[in-house]
Parts: C-alpha cells; structure tokens; sequence
C-alpha cells in the first residue's frame, strides 16, 4: 500500500515564474491539505481540498491555488514566485473532512526560488 | 486562532536516558486533539503519539508517553530509554474538531524542537 506520494522532490525556480507541485494521496483517503515549512520552521497550513473543493485555507494570498482531481490527487500552484517561497511544501492526506481521520504527510517537494 | 508554543529549539539527550519536550497551546475549544510528530533530516513527517483532549487518560505509545495537562494547556513529550534514531525535529500540533470554526481539519504547528542523541 503506497503512501503519500509527491513529485518532483526537489525543483528550482526564477523569482516571478510559475511552479506546480503535486500529491497522490494515501489510497482510500479522499481529503489533501497542503503545508509551507520554511528552513527551521514548523509547517504552515495552504489550504484543504475535499470532493475537489477548497474547503479551508490559511494566510495565503491568492498566488497559491490549488485543485483536486476526481481521483483524489491534489496539484498546488503557485504564481509569480517570490524568494519567500522558498519552502518545502508538504502535502497530507486524510479519509474524510472530519477532524477525526489522522493525517499522514509525503516526503515534501523542496522548492528553492532564486 | 489557536497557537502552538514549543519554546526549547534544542534539546540533547544521552542514549539510553529519558527525555522530556514542552509544549504548551492556546485555545477557546473545549474539544480537540493535540499532536506530536518526529521529522528526521529525510523530511518525512511521521505521528508520534496523539492525545484527545476528552480522555483524561495520557496518552502512551512504547517508549512515547505525554503529560497532558489541559487546564494549563500543556502537553509534554517524554522519550524513555531514547535511541539514536530519535534523533530529530520534534513538532507539537494542534487540531480542532469543531466542525463550525476556521480551523477544522487544519494542524497548527508550533516552531519544533531538535532533539539530539548522543552516542
């Protein structure tokens, strides 16, 4: 049984260019969050999608978008990328939206912006 | 909005010994859960342990054990006879299981805590 799998691992992108980052979830999970940790910080809640829906976001501008696809995997998008962007982004998936399912993370895409 | 404190950055620990990490949190809810997870250099995020904040009961697992206190909001990570794998970040985390707030299925991490052992 595979877990949560993310692609690419590692990526480097030009300040104001566009990067997309994507998740498979855990099989038989339906729910992804995504999560920024910057170097030597704890990670920080995007956003989490449920039946390909947005369904809670943090403090994020609107440069990061999200989808989630039929089959449950997940994309991040993130526009006109600043150097702050530098993070490794983590996705999670869990069964349900409730609060109740654990969730279980990916190995993360590490993104350097230069 | 809910906060995670983890206000040890790093902690160090002779093999064999026991170890214990401090975490305390802010909420207005009565009900949740609170977390920690392990993320060695490989990145990955793994469950430690998970506590309900219903259950008076502290949560164990093997060598992991918690010292949950919710009146004064803290919950604390004791490692037992810690190995040299346990070496890593240690991440206390929170998450809400009110259905109506904000911060429903979301985790709210705090800054992390390295752990060291030492050989």
């Amino acid at each position: 049984d595979a877990g949560v799998t993310q692609s690419p691992t590692h990526l480097i992108k030009t300040r104001g260019q566009q990067v997309t980052l994507r998740c498979s979830p855990k099989s038989g999970h339906d729910t992804v969050s995504w999560y920024q940790q910057a170097l030597g910080q704890g990670p920080q809640f995007i956003f989490q999608y449920y039946e390909e829906e947005e369904r809670q976001r943090g403090n994020f501008p609107d440069r990061f978008s999200g989808h989630q696809f039929p089959n449950y995997s997940s994309e991040l998008n993130v526009n006109a990328l600043l150097l702050g962007d530098s993070a490794l982004y983590l996705c999670a998936s869990s069964f349900g939206r409730t609060g109740f399912s654990e969730q279980y993370f990916g190995p993360g895409t590490r993104l350097t912006v230069t | 909005a809910q906060t995670v404190t983890q206000s040890q950055p790093e902690m160090s620990v002779q093999e064999a010994e026991t170890v214990t990490l401090s975490c305390t949190y802010d909420t207005s809810e009565s009900d949740y859960y609170l977390f920690w997870y392990k993320q060695p250099p490989s990145r990955q995020m793994i469950l430690v342990i998970r506590q309900e904040a219903y259950k008076q009961q502290n949560a164990t697992e093997n060598r992991f054990s918690v010292n949950f206190q919710k009146a004064a909001k803290s919950f604390s990570l004791k490692i037992s006879d810690s190995q040299l794998g346990d070496a890593a970040m240690y991440f206390c985390a929170y998450r809400s299981t009110w259905a109506g707030g904000t911060s429903y299925g979301k985790l709210t991490f705090g800054q992390g805590t390295i752990l060291t052992v030492h050989p």
